[in-house]
């Protein structure tokens, strides 16, 4: 079976300092990989995906940066953290082969910038 | 207007209730619909994956799709105090090399009162 790993789960950071999120799946290969970052209170929004290594896209203009170095890990990066980069980043996954194929979210990284 | 639009809540309702839990769209190009349920502090667990117009059921849930209204809709049958959790409604176009694009609404916020 599919298991989805982020870590930490929890971290307290102050503004400027850098950030490093990773994310790993076990038990699938070639995984199409997500990071969302959903606010208090808020639906998710899709920061970035990638359909295979070193291949990122990214949906919103912002302050971070992903990447893929290995086909099942996917790493978001900042390098000067802001107070509005605070919130809770999910990692989610999909089968590489289909465009219907179902997300499944990993257990969370909850960020606090202050 | 945002692409997809989910009442807030909170939904407070007895157990042994039905609850309905709904989103309204823009984007006529959404062809897959998903609802995920969130537990505090955790990450989305998939709950239904609907494509097509038109109900799906698996257990105490159900899923609707009208997509010449623009609406879908999650059932929830002997609602249990277990089922307290936010409810996001998702969907999707046509994946891009079989990655998917979710765009999430809001999130209702219920709570089963036993």
């Amino acid at each position: 079976s599919q298991t989805i790993h982020q870590w930490p789960a929890t971290l307290v950071q102050p503004v400027g300092s850098p950030l490093s999120l990773e994310c790993t799946v076990e038990g699938t290969s070639n995984p199409n990989l997500y990071w969302y970052r959903q606010a208090a209170g808020r639906g998710l929004q899709l920061l970035f995906y990638s359909v295979g290594i070193g291949q990122i896209s990214s949906e919103v203009p912002q302050n971070l940066s992903a990447s893929r170095p290995q086909d099942r890990q996917f790493i978001l990066s900042s390098k000067k953290l802001l107070l509005s980069d605070s919130g809770f980043y999910l990692c989610a996954w999909s089968y590489g082969t289909s465009g219907r194929s179902q997300q499944f979210f990993g257990p969370g990284t909850r960020l606090t910038v202050l | 207007q945002k692409e997809v639009e989910q009442d807030p809540g909170p939904l407070s309702v007895p157990e042994g209730a039905i609850v309905s839990l709904n989103c309204t769209y823009s984007n006529s190009a959404f062809q897959y619909f998903m609802w995920y349920r969130q537990y505090s502090r955790k990450g989305p667990e998939l709950l239904m994956y609907t494509y097509s117009s038109g109900n799906k059921e698996d257990g105490r849930f159900t899923a609707q799709v009208d997509k010449s209204s623009k609406y879908i809709s999650l059932f929830i049958r002997d609602s249990q105090p277990s089922d307290s959790a936010t409810y996001l409604c998702a969907m999707s176009a046509w994946g891009i090399q079989g990655a998917q694009k979710l765009v999430f609404g809001q999130g209702t916020r219920l709570t089963i009162n036993p």
